[in-house]
């Protein structure tokens, strides 16, 4: 079956960096676009980040453009996302998602890890 | 950037009744590009409908969608006690992707 494993989360100081990973399993990694998305606490989830299925192409969240990048390595079946400048906003729990793609369509979220807490905080 | 605004915030409501509420989009949603989640506490999202009214895998079909435009419904026709959660819309029409702030559907 798919599973998603996010790790990476934690505290850290704003400013600083930090990079969270999304293993993947259950499904052929390469052939699936994949997705970042938040939810800071206690509110609701916010899109951040997608990338296509051989990393050809990205899109960001303006809220986030610049600060944030996200990667993959389709040999390892991991999804990154590398947090530069962080700010006491990007504080959330932290969701990979598979996209739908053909079998739901390119934008939705299928299959969902279990997240990965950042905190920024001094 | 679409804005997704649902209505109500919160439903109170009894096992067996039935639930509906909206989410509506601030300019037409692409093909019917909207999606429905649940949510737990504690718990990622998981999708229940897409297309506006196509059921995801393994989704009771006591959960329906409906609508188009701007103007979108989830009903759940028969509230069971795991059906008590969070509700999120979100459009893939058009990107930025964006959701909607919930429907929290509550234990009346």
């Amino acid at each position: 079956q798919v599973q998603l494993v996010e790790s990476g989360g934690g505290v850290v100081q704003p400013g600083r960096s930090l990079r969270l990973s999304c293993v993947a399993s259950g499904f052929t990694f390469s052939n699936y676009g994949m997705h970042w998305v938040r939810q800071a606490p206690g509110k609701g989830l916010e899109w951040v980040a997608d990338i296509w299925y051989d990393g050809s192409n990205k899109h960001y969240a303006d809220s986030v453009k610049g600060r944030l990048t996200i990667s993959r390595d389709n040999s390892r079946n991991t999804l990154y996302l590398q947090m530069n400048s962080l700010r006491a906003e990007d504080t959330a729990v932290y969701y990979c998602a598979r996209d739908g793609g053909n079998d739901y369509g390119y934008g939705i979220g299928d299959h969902w890890g279990q997240g990965t807490l950042v905190t920024v905080s001094s | 950037e679409i804005v997704l605004t649902q209505s109500p915030g919160t439903l109170s409501l009894s096992p067996g009744e039935r639930a509906t509420f909206s989410c509506r989009a601030s300019q037409s949603v692409n093909s019917r590009y909207l999606a429905w989640y649940q949510q737990k506490p504690g718990q990622a999202p998981r999708l229940l409908i897409y297309g506006a009214s196509s059921r995801a895998t393994d989704i009771t079909d006591r959960f329906s969608g409906s609508g188009s435009g701007t103007d979108f419904t989830l009903t759940i026709s028969r509230l069971e006690p795991e059906d008590f959660a969070m509700y999120y819309c979100q459009q893939y029409g058009s990107s930025p992707w964006t959701f909607g702030q919930g429907t929290k559907v509550e234990i009346k």
